[in-house]
């Protein structure tokens, strides 16, 4: 079975620009869930998405958003980029929402770099 | 509100011994506790997790955590650590109280096995 698929691996962007990051989750698996890792800030919750609506929402400003489409991919998008959201984006999946047992299973990561 | 801490930055311990990675929670209810580890270059991998029941959790790659409610710990182990063991490590807390059921992660903790 299929992990996690995020695709780009890597980019480099400029100052300003805007970025999507694509996000496949497991087989079967309903929900997805955004994190921002970087070395000061450890991993934080950036989103939910679960049958196409968004669930939850971390404390980040407005340029970061997200989608979801109906055979569950997903996508996240950062506009007007700032040198300080350089950072791995990974994407998680699980089976549903909520539930508190419920495991998430994280991607390989997208590694972006704003310059 | 859930928190989890990881009190050590880096843990350091020779082929072979016994380790140990710490891990401290706080939380309203029952607690939800995971591990996860993370390789270089990589996304984070579950390794186990407490939900309810035997306060000693079985996990992958012979690991295993033991839940104390009374220390309010959930400690990571294995017997005999391996060279390849050596990673970054985290763990989380599963927020039941505000509904969004999103984990908050610790800050990480580096475990270098030393040959």
């Amino acid at each position: 079975k299929a992990g996690v698929t995020q695709t780009p691996r890597y980019l480099i962007k400029t100052r300003g620009q805007q970025v999507t990051l694509s996000c496949s989750p497991i087989s079967g698996h309903r929900s997805v869930s955004w994190y921002q890792q970087t070395p000061g800030q450890g991993l934080q919750f950036l989103f939910e998405y679960f049958s196409e609506t968004q669930r939850n929402k971390g404390n980040f400003p407005g340029r970061f958003s997200g989608r979801q489409f109906s055979n569950s991919r997903s996508e996240m998008n950062v506009s007007t980029l700032e040198l300080g959201d350089s950072a791995l984006y990974l994407c998680a999946s699980s089976l549903a929402l909520g539930g508190a047992g419920n495991t998430i299973y994280f991607g390989e990561g997208s590694w972006l770099t704003v310059v | 509100a859930q928190s989890v801490a990881q009190p050590e930055d880096q843990v350091n311990v020779a082929e072979g011994n016994p380790l140990t990675v710490k891990c401290t929670y706080s939380v309203s209810g029952n607690p939800y506790l995971f591990w996860y580890v993370q390789y270089p270059n990589r996304g984070l991998q579950f390794l186990l997790k407490y939900i309810t029941g035997d306060n000693l959790v079985k996990g992958s790659y012979g690991f295993e955590a033991e839940f104390n409610k009374s220390q309010t710990s959930f400690h990571l182990k294995k017997p005999s650590a391996l060279v390849s063991d050596s990673a970054l490590y985290f763990c989380a807390v599963r927020d039941i109280s505000s509904g969004t059921y999103k984990y908050i992660f610790g800050t990480g903790t580096r475990l270098k096995v030393l040959a």
